[in-house]
């Protein structure tokens, strides 16, 4: 089983550029999140989509947008992108009725850096 | 803004040693997850504990709940290698935040051999 996918494993950015992140999930989970993951500071929710048609912020959502494009997909937007944007993003899902308590199921990651 | 304190952040022991990471927090959590990760992979699910001083446990790992449902433990008996990794602790539930789980900072294990 696939679970959680996220595309690309790895970026480089210059400042200033854009680009998409890209997550699908084959579990049939309602709810999707976005985090990123810096040294010492655990993982922090940017964006997250409680059902399809549904976003809203988390705790860090400056200088980022978000699309739930369906059911299975969830992506995130860096429309200028900034050095303080170097991070490891998470893409993470979990079932029906236990978005706040249930299970996260995570991606591998995406390892982004900004110049 | 609700926080959720690990300690150590760091811990570097030999194989057969035992272990305790903390998680703390000044507010009141409904449920508690832990996850471990390993390098290059997203964090999976240890354990969800949920009632008041809630022991569970899985192989060598031992975790408790608070009985106020503010804190819990993780205990590793006879650490072997093979679980090194980072260990982070996630509230969920609490009052005053959107229900959304709050993660720790991680506590980062390396056991030699």
């Amino acid at each position: 089983n696939a679970g959680v996918t996220q595309t690309p494993k790895f970026q480089v950015l210059k400042t200033g550029q854009s680009m998409t992140l890209q997550c699908a999930q084959d579990m049939n989970h309602n709810s999707m999140y976005w985090y990123r993951q810096d040294p010492g500071m655990g993982l922090r929710l940017i964006y997250y989509s409680a059902s399809e048609g549904t976003t809203d912020k988390g705790e860090v959502p400056n200088g980022y947008n978000v699309s739930r494009l369906n059911k299975r997909e969830f992506s995130l937007r860096l429309e200028s992108a900034a050095p303080s944007q170097t991070s490891v993003y998470f893409c993470a899902s979990s079932a029906p009725g236990q978005m706040n308590t249930g299970e996260l199921f995570f991606g591998e990651g995406s390892r982004l850096t900004v110049l | 803004t609700q926080l959720l304190e690990q300690s150590p952040q760091f811990l570097s022991i030999q194989e057969g040693e035992n272990l305790t990471v903390y998680c703390n927090s000044s507010s009141v959590f409904s449920s508690l997850q832990w996850y471990r990760q390993e390098p290059g992979e997203g964090p999976v699910l240890l354990v969800t504990v949920v009632t008041g001083g809630e022991v569970k446990k899985l192989k060598r790992l031992t975790f408790q709940f608070g009985d106020a449902r503010k804190d819990s433990s993780l205990h590793i008996t006879a650490a072997q290698p093979g679980d090194t990794g980072l260990y982070l602790c996630a509230g969920a539930g609490g009052s005053g935040n959107t229900g959304k789980l709050i993660f720790g900072q991680g506590t980062t294990l390396q056991v030699k051999p």
